[in-house]
């Protein structure tokens, strides 16, 4: 199975700040990665497909970026909203294995 | 908008067989280009994606769940089923059930149920 590994597993973060959250991949996965938003209780949500494709609806505050094996989320402007748990996900081979999250709190 | 709604028991006992339906509504399960997918979460182990079952009825499962699970198309009530043989304890998370469009060979999961939690205890 293809690992990922997302760093941090949490970060302290205030209104307005600049956040990257890193995932890298055990393996070359071109540029299949996806990453979700998760609240509480709730179902993820899409945010980024393709590595930096922007899911429809979603801030234009998130992008993503990378490709091989390292990839980036980055929050450009923290809103209030955005404290939650991020995954990025490899869809290059099955099983599409997920990281094991970054939780965002408020500092 | 598309909406997936999972169903089934919250309690299992251990040995027996867990079977939770996905019921899709403003989406045709039988075409179009979707994995039709269950991922579930535990505390432990994060988020795992358990199988997919593509429109055509072809299914791909995580091999660390060996042979005990089974995904299959009920087309005439636009549902999917998980199936899961002698759960244990381990089997203890929220199940979801998701779609994943299939884009340029890559597949994000863009529409998920709310998830229901199965426990798994005598």
């Amino acid at each position: 199975d293809i690992q990922m590994t997302q760093s941090p597993s949490s970060l302290s973060a205030s209104v307005g700040d600049r956040v990257t959250i890193s995932c890298r991949a055990s393996e070359n996965i071109f540029s299949y990665v996806n990453w979700y938003q998760q609240m509480p209780q709730k179902a993820p949500k899409l945010l980024i497909f393709g590595a930096s494709n922007l899911k429809s609806g979603v801030p234009s505050r998130f992008s993503g970026s990378g490709s091989g094996r390292d990839f980036t989320l980055t929050i450009s402007s923290l809103q209030p909203e955005d404290f939650a748990t991020y995954y990025c996900q490899q869809s290059y081979t099955t099983p599409h294995t997920f990281g094991q999250g970054t939780k965002v709190d408020i500092k | 908008q598309v909406q997936l709604q999972e169903s089934g028991p919250g309690l299992v006992k251990p040995s027996q067989t867990l079977t939770l339906i996905c019921t899709v509504s403003n989406d045709s399960i039988s075409s179009g280009n979707n994995h039709w997918t269950w991922i579930r979460q535990t505390a432990g182990n994060g988020l795992e994606w358990m199988g997919r079952i593509f429109t055509t009825g072809s299914t791909r499962y995580n091999p660390s769940l060996k042979s005990r699970v089974t995904i299959s198309l009920d087309s005439s009530e636009n549902q999917f089923s998980l199936s899961l043989s002698s759960v244990t304890a381990e089997d203890t998370a929220v199940y979801y059930c998701a779609r994943g469009p299939l884009r340029g060979g890559s597949v994000a999961f863009d529409v998920w149920g709310q998830g229901t939690m199965v426990t798994v205890s005598s």
